[in-house]
């Protein structure tokens, strides 16, 4: 079955250290990857799209890649800071499952001091 | 711009009782229309979507329904709530078309007791 990883425990890091977070897929060949942010109580906020054709995509401290040999997406956020502090949720797309998403579990990260 | 509303922010209702969650989308026309749950610590879950008005697709069967009884308006119902079904509720929207970003609303906090 199709299914998606993303590391459950908590990841914690320093400000300014570069947070990455794995995003792994098996028994899927998604046309596009994205990746949201999520805040306790809030909905998720859309962050980055990634296509199956591109290795990488950046937006100012935010880079993520794209692996479909790997079958996985690796989110950074370099120079991380406080405000960073979230869970973050992978989303690969499958063309033909009309219109679905299928969400990852997330991870959350914690930036401190 | 575009915007969603739900309402209401939090719910506590008692076993047994029924249930209608309203979701409102502001600034587009013909959105792709979702529900979904994200119990205490878990993922997002795929509840309904829909890409018309009367056009409803069930992910996981249970005690909800769906309706879409206007263009930009999705409404989630059950006739009678289980105390599996607390979790926060999240509607979001998307253009179709092939741009399937998806935009959340601002979620509903439901307890069954």
């Amino acid at each position: 079955s199709q299914k998606i990883e993303q590391n459950s425990e908590a990841l914690n890091i320093q400000e300014g250290k570069t947070a990455t977070l794995t995003c792994n897929y098996t028994n899927y060949s998604p046309a596009y990857l994205q990746w949201y942010r999520q805040d306790p109580g809030r909905g998720p906020v859309f962050l980055l799209l990634i296509r199956e054709n591109e290795k990488e995509k950046r937006k100012e401290r935010l880079k993520v890649t794209f692996d479909t040999t790997l079958k996985q997406s690796l989110f950074h956020i370099t120079a991380s800071q406080p405000a960073d502090s979230a869970t973050y949720l992978c989303a690969p797309f499958l063309t033909g499952t009309a219109s679905k998403l299928t969400f990852g579990t997330g991870t959350r990260l914690q930036v401190t001091l | 711009s575009q915007t969603i509303h739900q309402w209401p922010a939090t719910l506590v209702q008692p076993v047994g009782s029924p249930l209608s969650l309203e979701c409102t989308v502001e600034g587009t026309s013909n959105p792709n229309l979702y529900w979904y749950r994200q119990a205490a610590g878990r993922g997002l879950q795929l509840l309904f979507y829909s890409v018309g008005i009367g056009q409803i697709s069930s992910e996981v069967p249970q005690n909800l329904s769906a309706s879409r009884p206007q263009d930009r308006q999705f409404i989630l119902s059950s006739k009678k709530l289980l105390l599996s079904d607390s979790g926060f509720y999240l509607c979001a929207w998307t253009f179709g078309r092939g741009q399937e970003t998806q935009y959340f609303g601002p979620g509903t906090r439901l307890l069954v007791l």
